[in-house]
């Protein structure tokens, strides 16, 4: 079967970093993908990681471990407009598969 | 402008009426996908196309639905005999099917059905 388990929502402090932990079970894993989704508007992509390790964007940077079947969204130099919803994506065969997402707060 | 597109973008219909929708994706990629999005839930797959090849419909998806892309380029997706339960938005996303590429799928802005 399929599961995806991610926290449904994290609050943290402007100018911060928070972490947004994944873990993830699918058949044909090929790796995961992060998408943010501000309220009212459209999935974007982050980021992607087939392999093992951390790859770093700008302020974000995205980790997995294949192994543990877990990965996780590092955010650094929290602004308000990181406010959104946070997917953890693991892309199974020919498609993705998006969970119930993280709810990132972010307080002044 | 180059991204998805999506039209209508707001959809009102009474129950027990069909309606369509209509997609349009980035022109060089050759996968579109229609996902459901509820308030608080990740968007939840429907279908995919590779060209005018429809690979995959989830098993969730009732008789109710369908979806064509005739030419591999738009796609409509058409929902029969509303129910107020199909209330949600539609979202459609394109991507490369490119090896690499699959992962990183472009949303378009979605049309929201309210079924009355």
């Amino acid at each position: 079967g399929q599961s995806l388990e991610q926290p449904s929502e994290v609050t943290a402090v402007e100018g911060a970093i928070v972490q947004i932990n994944c873990t993830y079970q699918t058949s044909g894993f090929y790796g995961l993908s992060w998408y943010q989704q501000h309220d009212g508007g459209a999935p974007t992509f982050l980021s992607y990681n087939a392999l093992d390790g951390l790859e770093e964007t700008g302020r974000f940077s995205s980790f997995l471990s294949r192994s543990d079947s877990y990965g996780y969204l590092l955010l650094q130099e929290l602004q308000m407009k990181d406010s959104a919803s946070y997917f953890c994506a693991p892309r199974g065969d020919d498609k993705i598969i998006f969970g119930k997402g993280t709810r990132l707060h972010i307080l002044p | 402008d180059t991204g998805v597109s999506q039209d209508p973008r707001h959809k009102i219909t009474k129950r027990g009426q069909n309606v369509t929708f209509r997609c349009d994706p980035i022109s060089e990629h050759n996968r579109l996908y229609w996902y459901r999005q509820t308030l608080g839930q990740g968007p939840e797959f429907l279908t995919y196309f590779q060209n005018e090849a429809q690979l995959e419909k989830s098993r969730l998806l009732s008789d109710r639905f369908s979806a064509e892309r005739p030419k591999g380029s738009f796609s409509t997706l058409e929902i029969q005999r509303t129910e107020q339960g199909d209330s949600a938005m539609y979202l459609c996303a394109s991507s490369s099917s490119l090896a690499g590429a699959l992962y990183e799928q472009y949303f378009g802005p979605g049309t929201r059905l309210t079924v009355t």
